[in-house]
């Protein structure tokens, strides 16, 4: 079964860095793939979807890599801000009825 | 701007007991979802439900699970007899039409989440 893996560790940066967050795959070949952010108690927000034909795409300070040959995906947010501090969840999918979420990685950004 | 709207914000229950949780897609959507999250733990796909049936459903959308979309506007989710491994938060969630320009079709918007709790 298909299975999508975030790093559970929370990641700490600073102020003003640039913060990747990983999204690996396995047993499943999306047409794209997307990221969400999670505040506590609240429902997933879109941030940026990227395609299977596509190798970045870029949205304001946030940029996504999608690699199909590795089955993997990178997050960045460049310029981080305290207000960036969240849970970034990617969920590939390829069609619309049913979405698979990553468990998340927690984003701490320090000021 | 359009939002998913869901009711209540909190449910209490005794186990056993039957729950019905309640959405508000917005208007133009078409495709619509209901997603649990374990305190702690990641969202789960439930069932989509598009042109009033489901389209798909998860291992843990069984037979105490049920969907319906009774009018033009709501979406709710009955849990028959609730469990406790029940208590969780609940998302709905829905797509918008294919249009042009803005953001992607697959896009999923959700609502703010009713929190079960099953004691």
């Amino acid at each position: 079964s298909q299975k999508i893996e975030q790093n559970s560790e929370a990641l700490n940066i600073q102020e003003g860095k640039t913060a990747t967050l990983t999204c690996n795959y396995t047993n499943y070949s999306p047409a794209y793939l997307q990221w969400y952010r999670q505040d506590p108690g609240r429902g997933p927000v879109f941030l940026l979807l990227i395609r299977e034909n596509e190798k970045e795409k870029r949205k304001e300070r946030l940029k996504v890599t999608f690699d199909t040959t590795l089955k993997q995906s990178l997050f960045h947010i460049t310029a981080s801000q305290p207000a960036d501090s969240a849970t970034y969840l990617c969920a590939p999918g390829h069609n619309f009825n049913k979405f698979y979420f990553g468990s998340g990685t927690k984003l701490n950004v320090k000021p | 701007e359009p939002e998913v709207t869901q009711t209540p914000s909190h449910q209490v229950t005794q186990m056993g007991q039957e729950v019905i949780l309640r959405c508000v897609p917005i208007s133009n959507h078409l495709y619509f979802y209901w997603y649990r999250q374990i305190l702690g733990q990641k969202v789960e796909f439930l069932v989509s439900f598009y042109n009033n049936e489901i389209s798909e459903k998860s291992e843990i959308f069984d037979d105490q699970f049920s969907v319906e979309r009774p009018d033009g506007s709501n979406f709710t989710l009955k849990i028959r007899s609730t469990k406790l491994e029940d208590s969780a938060m609940y998302f709905c969630a829905s797509t918008r039409p294919p249009t042009s320009g803005g953001a992607p079709q697959e896009t999923q918007y959700f609502g703010p989440g009713t929190r079960l709790l099953v004691l």
